[in-house]
């Protein structure tokens, strides 16, 4: 079954530490993995792709297909950084139709 | 664009009493999804509607929910007769692709708290 796994519920860094956020996922096609962030009192929104291969805000991710991962990782954590973020995965199961599943989220901590 | 619009934002109820969510999609946009947010489970795909049509609601708890979609612009989320643990935060979200590679744009939520 498809399924991501984010298994830590919450991560404290203090500002200027690497951070790394744990994504892992179960599925036997081709993946494609995002992350979702959520700032306080903000919607849920789009942080980055994997098939784009972007940094965004100082973020990146790879997927790593033989360890089935997708970590998001910034060198450098700021206090604006700190929010809830998921890891989804989206696949096709059935035609055209395709779904998006989350992992169930880790909360970042950035303290100055 | 205001983006995707929920209501009722907040919403108390008590048990057994019935609950409508509504959401209206960014416009032009030909699918919708609803999930549910809570500490334990995370973010859950409750449906999801393609050109208004129901195209997936396996993950619909049990009969006392149900989704329709009348039209484009307009969706709702009902539970009848509403329980505790039923108390949770709503999204609706919306996108103009197929989510393999799109991106969903989300509500801000309706966060359900039923007594």
């Amino acid at each position: 079954a498809q399924r991501v796994t984010q298994p830590e519920k919450l991560l404290s860094v203090f500002k200027g530490a690497p951070v790394e956020l744990k994504c892992n996922y179960s599925y036997s096609g081709s993946p494609e993995l995002f992350w979702y962030v959520q700032y306080s009192r903000q919607r849920l929104q789009l942080l980055l792709r994997h098939i784009s291969r972007e940094s965004i805000k100082g973020f990146t991710a790879d997927l790593n297909k033989g360890e089935t991962s997708f970590h998001l990782k910034k060198p450098f954590a700021q206090e604006e950084d700190s929010a809830m973020y998921y890891c989804a995965l989206s696949f096709r199961y059935t035609g055209a139709n395709s779904k998006l599943t989350f992992g169930k989220g880790i909360t970042l901590s950035v303290r100055p | 664009d205001a983006g995707v619009i929920q209501s009722p934002r907040h919403e108390v109820t008590e048990m057994g009493q019935e609950v409508t969510l509504r959401c209206k999609p960014i416009s032009g946009h030909n699918s919708l999804f609803w999930y549910r947010q809570t500490m334990m489970r995370g973010l859950e795909l409750l449906i999801y509607f393609n050109n208004n049509v129901p195209i997936d609601d396996s993950g619909m708890p049990e009969d006392r929910f149900s989704a329709k979609m009348p039209n484009a612009s307009f969706s709702t989320l009902k539970i009848q007769p509403s329980e505790p643990r039923d108390s949770a935060v709503y999204f609706c979200a919306s996108s103009s692709d197929t989510v393999i590679t799109g991106e969903l744009f989300f509500g801000e939520g309706s966060r359900l708290t039923v007594l």
